[in-house]
């Protein structure tokens, strides 16, 4: 089946230093969305891409769909310690006779002050 | 936020137990989400409901039984549990089931199985 593969799991970082985490699915996406998950909350959306190649802009956090629209990424420039918590991403692919949301599994930022 | 609440949002049972989970919307969505999040593990979506009509059942085991009443109200009825099914379990909804909407979750509830 489809299959959304997130890296990496885990990354601790220095307050001030950049993030990436990536995403790759196994399968063509109609879109991508990213969710944040802080520690003992829930996911919360941050954004969706639709379009091959589209990069998107929110203050630090910069948001990528790759040209195939297999893949994608999110980098925060200079973290902050209101930065830590979970990164998922999740691809819409057809399964099952309706557009399905397939979450990655996650990339946990630690942000050291 | 207060769009989706779940209750409780703890909850120990024995395998022997009957439960029952609770999830409400106040965003007037039409389709309604069970998912399972277990440590070190992507979200294992359950059950899809649209317009109170089931359309998935992601292969999950029949302990658990899913029930929508009505667009804002989604149950998951617990019973015969077993230890591997202690999770965090998230009730989400979105507008509709067509792709490209976001999904807003509530703030689950945390299910030890004894």
């Amino acid at each position: 089946g489809q299959q959304v593969m997130q890296i990496p799991q885990y990354q601790h970082v220095q307050e001030g230093e950049d993030f990436t985490t990536y995403c790759n699915s196994s399968t063509t996406l109609s879109n991508i969305q990213w969710y944040k998950q802080r520690p003992g909350g829930h996911p919360v959306f941050l954004i969706q891409l639709v379009k091959s190649g589209e990069v998107k802009k929110q203050k630090r956090l910069t948001f990528q769909f790759g040209e195939a629209k297999k893949n994608s990424s999110l980098h925060i420039t200079a973290t902050q310690t209101t930065d830590v918590g979970t990164y998922f991403c999740a691809g819409h692919g057809f399964s099952g006779g309706y557009n399905k949301l397939i979450f990655g599994a996650g990339t946990r930022l630690a942000v050291h002050p | 936020e207060t769009g989706v609440t779940q209750t409780p949002r703890h909850l120990v049972m024995g395998m022997t137990n009957k439960k029952s989970l609770k999830c409400e919307q106040h965003l007037g969505h039409n389709a309604m989400y069970w998912y399972k999040q277990s440590a070190k593990k992507p979200l294992e979506l359950m059950f899809v409901y649209s317009l109170e009509e089931r359309v998935e059942n992601n292969s999950v085991p029949s302990r658990f039984s899913p029930e929508c009443p009505n667009s804002s109200h989604l149950f998951l009825h617990l019973h015969t549990l077993q230890p591997e099914d202690s999770a965090l379990y998230l009730c989400a909804s979105s507008p509709h089931l067509i792709t490209g909407v976001e999904q807003y979750f509530g703030p689950g509830t945390r299910l030890t199985v004894t």
